[in-house]
């Protein structure tokens, strides 16, 4: 049901810029591309989202293709604090969310 | 202060037993919802609730009744407890659909023995 494609795990040295990837197929026009992020023993937090194009807040950078079939989310410098599950979502028209399997991102010191 | 808070935190019952969890959200958003992780952390939505109406009620076993008295509290009763049931338990409320994101409580920790 989650409709996204993430590698299981990643890893990153502090301070470098990290680039998680997330394929998505079989997305619609009307599918907007969500990330969240968890960290051990908290509850999942709201990182980014997009529909068409490239968007940029304080924590990230969500690049997105022309076909919308895969999309990048953009830590610019990781920190230790970054170290969590990164989940690619897609929201479907209405209140609802899969999330997939997700991304465990370690950060290396 | 806690945006989305649960209570309680971990809550460790016996087989058979009826427990509720609640949850309240002190942002003003219309919507709340209900999600289950199991062991292998997979996060599934059960409930939806906007203004106190359910939207979503995913396939869940209708041992568990969400119960919203008022827009900023949505509490999950559940019956006959299973060992099944264990799991962690997150309360999440959004504006609307939820277009500008999700917030997220910590999470409730139930474990049925």
């Amino acid at each position: 049901d989650a409709k996204t494609t993430q590698p299981n795990s990643m890893e990153s040295n502090e301070e470098e810029p990290v680039h998680l990837p997330c394929n998505h197929s079989t997305i619609s026009g009307t599918d907007y591309i969500h990330w969240y992020r968890q960290l051990p023993s908290q509850g999942p937090e709201y990182v980014i989202h997009g529909l068409t194009s490239n968007v940029n807040n304080r924590m990230a950078s969500l690049a997105i293709a022309e076909d919308r079939k895969s999309s990048t989310l953009i830590l610019h410098r990781a920190t230790l604090r970054d170290a969590a599950v990164y989940y690619c979502i897609l929201k479907y028209t209405g209140n609802q969310f899969y999330f997939g399997t997700g991304t465990s991102l370690t950060v290396i010191p | 202060d806690t945006a989305v808070s649960q209570t309680p935190k971990y809550l460790v019952t016996q087989m058979g037993n009826d427990k509720s969890i609640k949850c309240e959200q002190n942002l003003g958003h219309d919507t709340m919802y209900w999600y289950k992780q199991d062991s292998k952390k997979f996060l599934k939505i059960m409930f939806s609730y906007n203004n106190k109406e359910l939207i979503i009620n995913e396939t869940v076993p209708n041992r568990f009744s969400p119960k919203s008295p008022d827009k900023a509290h949505l509490n999950l009763h559940i019956n006959s407890l299973e060992l099944g049931d264990s799991a962690v338990y997150f309360c999440a409320s959004s504006q609307g659909s939820g277009d500008y994101g999700y917030t997220f409580g910590s999470g409730t920790r139930l474990t049925v023995v």
